[in-house]
């Protein structure tokens, strides 16, 4: 079965440094996602992409995040100038629609933030 | 706003014995409904969903999940466990005017004895 495949599994980072995560979405899904978790807290929102933009963002998803589809089988979440607070386990997903489409997770990346 | 409720942090149960998982649900009309687990280490994997019709629906590993709307309930059981369910699961309610935009619960521990 199809995967959704992320690395790097683990990533660590200095504060205020850039760190990109990669995600490769299952081929023939459409609409794209970053959800994270913080260590004991829930899984949240961050932002849907479809048809190349953004399709809607959470007020996590501040102007510290970008995401980008720079070809035709990425989907990275870039943070630009990272905090402490950023650490936390982010999951990429795809769905081949919209609505009535079930989400499917890669493993996550575990970014911990020094 | 939706939300989602999932009582039980963790719940301990025999192999061999069955299993519920509650979730409640706050939502504005009738929602996408989804069960997630994860395994140590890994993804998301979606077990079940309901998005119309029967409120009784299948999913994978022999779960099964009822929809009660006048309890706002979407709760999850397995008849008999295997060691192999020992993960943390997760509800989610979707958003239908927000594509695939999934709200979380707390998710709920399930440790499996012998």
């Amino acid at each position: 079965e199809p995967e959704v495949t992320q690395t790097p599994s683990h990533q660590v980072t200095q504060m205020g440094q850039e760190v990109i995560l990669r995600c490769v979405p299952i081929s023939n899904h459409l609409y794209f996602y970053w959800y994270r978790q913080i260590l004991g807290q829930k899984v949240e929102f961050l932002v849907s992409f479809y048809n190349n933009e953004i399709s809607e963002k959470s007020e996590i998803f501040d102007d510290q995040f970008s995401v980008e589809r720079p070809d035709g089988s990425n989907f990275t979440l870039k943070i630009r100038s990272t905090k402490l607070e950023d650490s936390a386990m982010y999951f990429c997903a795809s769905s081949k629609q919209g609505k009535n489409s079930p989400l499917h997770f890669g493993n996550g990346t575990r970014l911990t933030v020094t | 706003a939706q939300s989602v409720t999932q009582p039980d942090i963790h719940i301990t149960v025999s192999e061999g014995a069955s299993l519920e998982l509650r979730c409640n649900y706050s939502y504005g009309a009738t929602p996408y409904l989804f069960w997630y687990v994860q395994s140590p280490g890994q993804g998301l994997q979606l077990l079940l969903k309901y998005f119309s019709g029967d409120t009784l629906v299948q999913g994978i590993k022999g779960f099964e999940a009822e929809f009660k709307r006048s309890q706002s309930s979407f709760n999850l059981r397995k008849p008999s466990v295997h060691w192999s369910d020992a993960a943390e699961y997760f509800c989610a309610v979707g958003d239908k005017a927000a594509g695939n935009k999934l709200t979380f619960g707390g998710g709920t521990r399930v440790l499996v004895k012998p």
